[in-house]
């Protein structure tokens, strides 16, 4: 079966340390692929995403992440996190074209210490 | 642009009770999702309308019912409210045609049913 998995429930870091967000994917060709972010109350919002082409992808609010289809990984990466990063992160794939559906990771929630 | 409004933003329910939450988007989207999101489980993918008069069951759409009112609106109805219900529900849209694609998100209706 399809799905996203994020193995970090729960991460914490100090303001100005590098961050890095795992996840993986199990589909049966590579999928499309998103990061989104969720502040306390909000809805979510998209950071990045990868379709095609360069493996390194960057996104909104100084994030990027790198696509490695030999480890079916999307891992997200921040060289200096900011204490406004604090919030829950959600990997999602969708499986191509006219799937129409997006599956998610269960999140990461971040921490982030002065 | 208001991008994708929901209402309302909290409810408080009793078991056996019927709701509809309603959705809209102004930015001409073919596509619209309704997701709950539960702790440690991610968003799961209720129902989803790939266009204008068609709708499909996603991940947990027992207990829903959901109706594509035009182009802008996507309602979800609950006919008889449940505990198992309790839940924070995202409407999304995009602009899916053919090609990959995000999803953009309204801020939420966070339903607790007692």
């Amino acid at each position: 079966a399809q799905s996203v998995t994020q193995p970090d429930i729960h991460i914490t870091v100090s303001e100005g340390a590098s961050l890095e967000l795992r996840c993986n994917y199990s589909y049966g060709a590579t999928p499309y692929l998103f990061w989104y972010v969720q502040s306390p109350g909000q809805g979510l919002q998209l950071l990045l995403k990868y379709f095609s082409g360069d493996t390194l992808v960057q996104g909104i609010k100084g994030f990027e992440a790198e696509f490695k289809r030999s480890q079916s990984s999307f891992n997200l990466r921040k060289p200096s996190v900011h204490w406004s990063d604090a919030a829950e992160y959600f990997c999602a794939a969708e499986g191509g074209y006219n799937t129409d559906k997006l599956i998610f990771g269960t999140g990461t929630r971040l921490q982030v210490f002065p | 642009n208001a991008g994708v409004t929901q209402t309302p933003k909290f409810q408080v329910l009793k078991t056996g009770q019927s709701m509809t939450l309603q959705c809209a988007q102004d930015m001409n989207h073919n596509s619209m999702y309704w997701y709950r999101q539960d702790p440690g489980m991610g968003l799961r993918l209720i129902y989803y309308s790939a266009s204008e008069g068609t709708t499909d069951k996603g991940e947990v759409p027992n207990g829903y019912n959901v109706s594509r009112l035009n182009k802008r609106e996507f309602s979800l109805r609950l006919e008889s409210a449940a505990p198992s219900q309790t839940s924070v529900y995202f409407c999304a849209s995009s602009a899916r045609q053919g090609i990959p694609y995000e999803q953009y998100f309204g801020p939420g209706t966070r339903l607790t049913v007692t």
